[in-house]
């Protein structure tokens, strides 16, 4: 049973779009995160958390936006989908950083 | 930017036989070591998370060592069966306490 929801799994728009992906966790956890992983590459942290009315710029730069306004919700916003932005987006949460992350099951982002 | 290097990038070996890969990160400035298991059509799921030099863990059948001194960590799975086959990430903890991923190894275990 996921502690962690991603939606959608998948997801094909026209590109100028504005899109939100969602994550919410019901684990509690203060910490969060979205990672970009294009095929045969990395994650790259595009996005974290450390609590509510707390978000930070990742690693690797990106056009998206975080919110969080509640614990349990991270929810990331391309205001204009190009498809530049096609690829696998992961979000995770941790209790601290002395404990693995809890991944979502991703959202598969295709902008034709 | 911490740069972490995972090898081989795929592997295929037969069931029951034992196999490693290797995950080099740099070791100035090191926190802490992640290893997950990231199965087709699943999330990645967290196997062991390293921190002191000559760390060892062990998870049933897959066990993993640590050397923060040289920047690299070992996995190892024992009489590999084909429920193990997954990518193989590993993660180094840098200084804002946030994780950089390797590209990963892709295990195949042939029944």
């Amino acid at each position: 049973e996921a502690d962690i929801y991603q939606t959608p799994r998948y997801l094909v728009i026209g590109t100028g779009k504005k899109i939100t992906l969602e994550c919410s966790q019901t684990m509690g956890h203060d910490k969060m995160y979205w990672y970009q992983q294009d095929p045969g590459m990395e994650l790259h942290l595009i996005h974290y958390s450390y609590g509510v009315n707390s978000t930070e710029k990742g690693d690797l730069s990106s056009e998206s936006t975080v919110s969080r306004i509640r614990t349990e919700h991270f929810p990331l916003t391309l205001e204009s989908a190009r498809p530049s932005h096609t690829s696998q987006y992961l979000c995770a949460s941790s209790v601290d950083n002395n404990y693995g992350y809890t991944f979502g099951s991703g959202t598969r982002l295709t902008v034709v | 930017i911490l740069n972490v290097e995972q090898s081989p990038q795929s592997l295929h070996v037969q069931e029951g036989d034992s196999t490693n890969f290797t995950c080099s990160f740099p070791s100035s400035n090191f926190y802490a070591l992640h290893w997950y298991r990231w199965e087709t059509a699943k999330s990645p799921e967290a196997l062991f998370v390293m921190t002191l030099n000559g760390d060892e863990k062990k998870k049933g059948r897959i066990s993993a060592t640590l050397n923060t001194k040289e920047g690299y960590s070992y996995l190892y799975i024992k009489g590999s069966q084909p429920e193990d086959s997954a990518t193989y990430l590993c993660a180094s903890r840098g200084s804002q306490g946030n994780l950089i991923f390797g590209k990963g190894t892709k295990l195949s275990v042939k029944p």
